[in-house]
């Protein structure tokens, strides 16, 4: 397994900002990932985050309102830009590591937008 | 395309109850891998076991089990006697092998243990 803290844990914002989601791994893994949970929904994949390429995104999700950045093996960073209410969700990074096929996830990001 | 379908949305039991939870996937990989995951009211997303598809062995971890049949392309899981602290949100998920395999989640079963 892997160990992979996210900041902030929970954030209250205002409509029209900006929020960066942290993600943080404790040893080098090729892939992240970060998925979106709306209230009483499922997980839904927003993009793939690999080190030293631009992010591949699912659709419905476009890197003006979701950037991803991926400086080095251990980190990665969302932003979830131009907030309104329906961003309010769970946002949660994942990893799997090299030769493995099990993602393990972080502890999410509970963001409510006002 | 791939699928997941649970069916369950809320099961509700008292402790010591045994509950299974289904779940029943959409695949045209010969090969591919089924997840259970449980995330807590705490809303962590917690690992629990990963199957192969060429891997029809059932699997029993203490009080839980796994059943996976191919020949219905169900992947069910039974937790026995649960308790309390069972009570969370499961998640069936399905992903393709490969390095650039991405997991489809179910829409999760949402199971409440009464003392």
């Amino acid at each position: 397994s892997a160990v992979i803290s996210q900041k902030p844990s929970r954030d209250i914002c205002q409509r029209g900002t900006s929020l960066t989601i942290q993600c943080q791994v404790d040893s080098q893994v090729t892939m992240m990932f970060w998925y979106r949970q709306q209230p009483g929904q499922s997980l839904t994949l927003i993009a793939t985050a690999n080190q030293g390429s631009e992010a591949t995104y699912e659709s419905g999700f476009v890197i003006d309102k979701f950037p991803i950045s991926r400086p080095n093996l251990t980190f990665s960073t969302l932003t979830v830009s131009n907030m309104s209410p329906e961003d309010s969700s769970i946002y949660l990074c994942s990893v799997r590591r090299t030769g493995s096929d099990t993602q393990y996830f972080g502890p999410g990001t509970r963001l409510t937008v006002l | 395309a791939q699928k997941v379908t649970q069916a369950q949305t809320e099961i509700s039991v008292v402790e010591k109850e045994d509950v299974t939870l289904d779940c029943v996937y959409e695949t045209r990989d010969t090969t591919y891998y089924l997840f259970w995951y449980k995330q807590p009211p705490s809303g962590e997303l917690v690992f629990l076991i990963r199957r192969n598809s060429f891997d029809e062995q059932n699997e029993i971890s203490g009080r839980y089990s796994w059943n996976f049949q191919k020949s219905t392309s169900s992947f069910n899981f039974t937790i026995t006697a649960s308790q309390v602290v069972d009570s969370a949100v499961y998640f069936c998920a399905l992903s393709s092998t490969g390095a650039n395999s991405k997991l489809t989640f179910g829409k999760g079963i949402t199971l409440s243990v009464r003392p």
